[in-house]
């Protein structure tokens, strides 16, 4: 079975500080790993994903992450964080074609100005 | 890009009325939806995957007969809550997969939820 887990409720940061939000996941097989933000009482939006390739992974508004096989862990981070990046992220995983993402409970982060 | 547009954004329903939620794919094709329930402050739960033309697979405690789920296109899928009370109100969030072939793949593209509150 697959399972992501995310062992922050809560970051805080200050703004202009890197940003570390954390994922670990089990999965038989290659693991495809996803992160998404939501924003309150909205859907997610896509931020990266790494699929193969490179461990290291740039997305969108300046997030990246690192695929770590040996840690099975797949952080999220960012250089400088911004007030408007405060919101629910999740980093999600998937084994197999077709089947549908397994989600972590999500990090709530907040950048504090 | 591939995009899923659901609606409606939030509904208000008195309690034993029925709920009729609509996920629509844009410019692609989606042979393949998941249906999410994400209760406040937490986690997406997979409720059911729907195949385009099949009947959908529930997740296990999911009551299929009050969450009816019907995919009749390749655009269209729809989620019912019926016979709905307080206990059903949640955010519902619709995630269709994304093929290879539609620019750029990023594997699942998801609605914007709908809030539902029973009252």
């Amino acid at each position: 079975a697959q399972s992501v887990a995310q062992p922050e409720d809560q970051v805080n940061v200050a703004e202009g500080n890197p940003l570390t939000v954390k994922c670990t996941y089990s999965v038989s097989g290659n693991p495809y790993l996803f992160w998404y933000v939501q924003y309150p009482n909205r859907g997610l939006q896509f931020l990266l994903k790494y699929i193969t390739g490179d461990n290291l992974v740039k997305g969108s508004y300046g997030f990246e992450a690192e695929f770590n096989k040996s840690q099975t862990s797949f952080h999220l981070k960012k250089p400088s964080a911004l007030v408007s990046d405060s919101a629910l992220y999740f980093c999600a995983v998937r084994a197999q074609p077709n089947t549908p993402l397994v989600f972590g409970k999500g990090t709530r982060l907040s950048v504090i100005a | 890009g591939a995009v899923v547009s659901q609606h409606p954004s939030w509904v208000i329903c008195k309690s034993g009325t029925s709920v009729k939620i609509e996920c629509r794919s844009l410019d692609f094709q989606a042979t393949t939806m998941f249906w999410y329930r994400q209760f406040p402050k937490q986690s997406l739960m997979l409720m059911a995957t729907s195949n385009e033309g099949s009947k959908a697979t529930y997740e296990q405690g999911v009551e299929k007969d009050k969450f009816l789920i019907n995919h009749a296109s390749l655009t269209l899928s729809t989620l019912t809550v019926t016979s709905a009370h307080p206990e059903d109100s949640s955010f519902y969030i619709c995630s269709a997969r994304v093929t290879p072939r539609t620019e750029p793949f990023y594997g699942y593209t998801f609605g914007s939820g709908t809030r539902l509150t029973v009252v």
